[in-house]
This record gives C-alpha cells, sequence and structure tokens, in this order.
C-alpha cells in the first residue's frame, strides 16, 4: 500500500515552461512533506521542505504548494531550465513518538527539460 | 567533510552468498538509515538507527541485518542474497532523531544478485 502517491511518473518539459509534480497522501499525522531531487548515479538531495502551518513555500524557482484538507502537495518548477532534469520524489514523515525521520517516499517522477 | 560515504558502488553476488554494505558519515550525525531505491516503487526504509548501540526496523527489513557500535558506522549486512535483494542501496543520515531534519545520502551501492 503506497502511503505517498505520486504523479505523473515522467515528465517532459520545454526550456521555459513551468513543471509540476502532484503528491497525494492519506495518513493525517503527516507533518512534513520534502521534497528530494535525484541526478542519475547520486543520492537524492533535500529540495525544499514544508510543514502544514503554510500553504506555500518558495525557494528561488521552486515552489511547494499544500492543501491540508485535500491532503495533496505538488512542487512546481518555474523557468524550467534543462539541469533541472532529474529524478523528483516527494516524501512525508510524522512525529510518531520514535524516530521522527522516517520518511515514506513517493514513487519518483523522471522529469526531462527540453533546451 | 566527506559526507556520507558508502562503499562498495557496485557488487555482484549469487544466490545466498553473504556480504556487508559499509556507510560512514563525518558529521556527527546520530541518525543514519538504510534505504533501498527499486524502479517505480520510490525509496523504501530497511533499518535505521537513532545513535550508537541503538537500531530499529523500517519498511522493509527481512534479509537486512544492522549493528551501530559508533556514531560514524552503519554498516548494513546481507545474510543470503536472493534476487529479489537486487537493488540500489542508500545510506543517509542526519543530524537529530528528535527533529525532522534535512537527511543526507550517499552516493548508493548497486548490488546485483544472480
Amino acid at each position: 500500500q503506497q502511503q505517498v502517491k505520486q504523479s505523473p511518473q515522467s515528465l517532459i518539459v520545454q526550456k521555459g515552461g513551468i513543471s509540476i509534480i502532484n503528491c497525494a497522501y492519506e495518513n493525517t499525522a503527516f507533518d512534513y512533506f520534502p521534497w528530494y531531487q535525484q541526478f542519475p548515479g547520486k543520492g537524492p538531495a533535500l529540495l525544499i521542505a514544508i510543514r502544514p502551518d503554510v500553504s506555500e513555500k518558495k525557494e528561488g524557482r521552486f515552489t511547494i504548494s499544500f492543501n491540508k484538507s485535500a491532503k495533496q502537495f505538488s512542487l512546481h518548477i518555474m523557468d524550467s531550465q534543462p539541469g533541472d532534469s532529474a529524478t523528483y520524489f516527494c516524501a512525508a514523515s510524522e512525529v510518531d513518538g520514535g524516530a521522527t525521520n522516517k520518511l515514506i517516499f513517493g514513487t519518483g517522477t523522471l522529469l526531462a527539460v527540453q533546451p | 567533510n566527506a559526507g556520507v560515504t558508502q562503499t562498495p558502488k557496485f557488487q555482484v553476488l549469487k544466490t545466498g552468498q553473504s556480504m556487508t554494505l559499509q556507510c560512514a558519515q563525518d558529521m556527527n550525525h546520530e541518525y543514519m538509515s538504510w534505504y533501498r531505491q527499486d524502479p517505480g516503487m520510490g525509496l523504501r526504509l530497511i533499518h535505521y538507527s537513532v545513535g550508537a548501540g541503538i537500531t530499529d526496523q523500517g519498511e522493509v527489513p527481512n534479509g537486512y541485518n544492522v549493528s551501530r557500535s559508533t556514531t560514524e558506522d552503519f554498516p548494513l549486512r546481507l545474510l543470503s542474497a536472493a534476487p529479489s535483494q537486487t537493488s540500489v542501496y542508500f545510506c543517509a543520515s542526519s543530524y537529530s532523531w528528535t527533529v525532522q531534519n534535512e537527511q543526507f545520502f550517499g552516493p548508493g551501492t548497486r548490488l546485483t544478485v544472480l
């Protein structure tokens, strides 16, 4: 059972366009939602993260939009560049009384930005 | 700082063989974890540790053992390799297990079990 559902599986965007990746979750106890970026042959690296007390967080060209009532969050990449071509993973975790860093990952989105 | 290092980068095993994947971090991080990455399935947590001497199971612990004798090292042992364990394995660490914070991932080990 996939606790964090991610779509689309792959995405092709033209340079300068907007890339949008969506995630949905069921567990209302999740309270931390990071996005990780992974280049081929490398480990994932934190891109941006949000907590449910805000509806949007922006860092440069990357924005997370969060809809608590719908249990959905999304990553928007503005002015997409070929260097953004990578696999993107959404994730979620909760404060469960034990270790709080047990991330549940989505299945990933392979983004290709065409020049 | 080297960050999170993993060895080996690639490994081929035969069914039934055992091996240890090494992971080390030089950031004095409390929390360390092992994930496996499979196509279409994202990353799944195998085991994690909140400090030296303390380990616990994640989502997919069967067939794997871990120990944490020092803060720096967190090896993952495959007891009797099976083809289903063919995957890319990532070790990660973060400074605290009590506060959600950035996890730093190693470069991964690509394991093939024949």
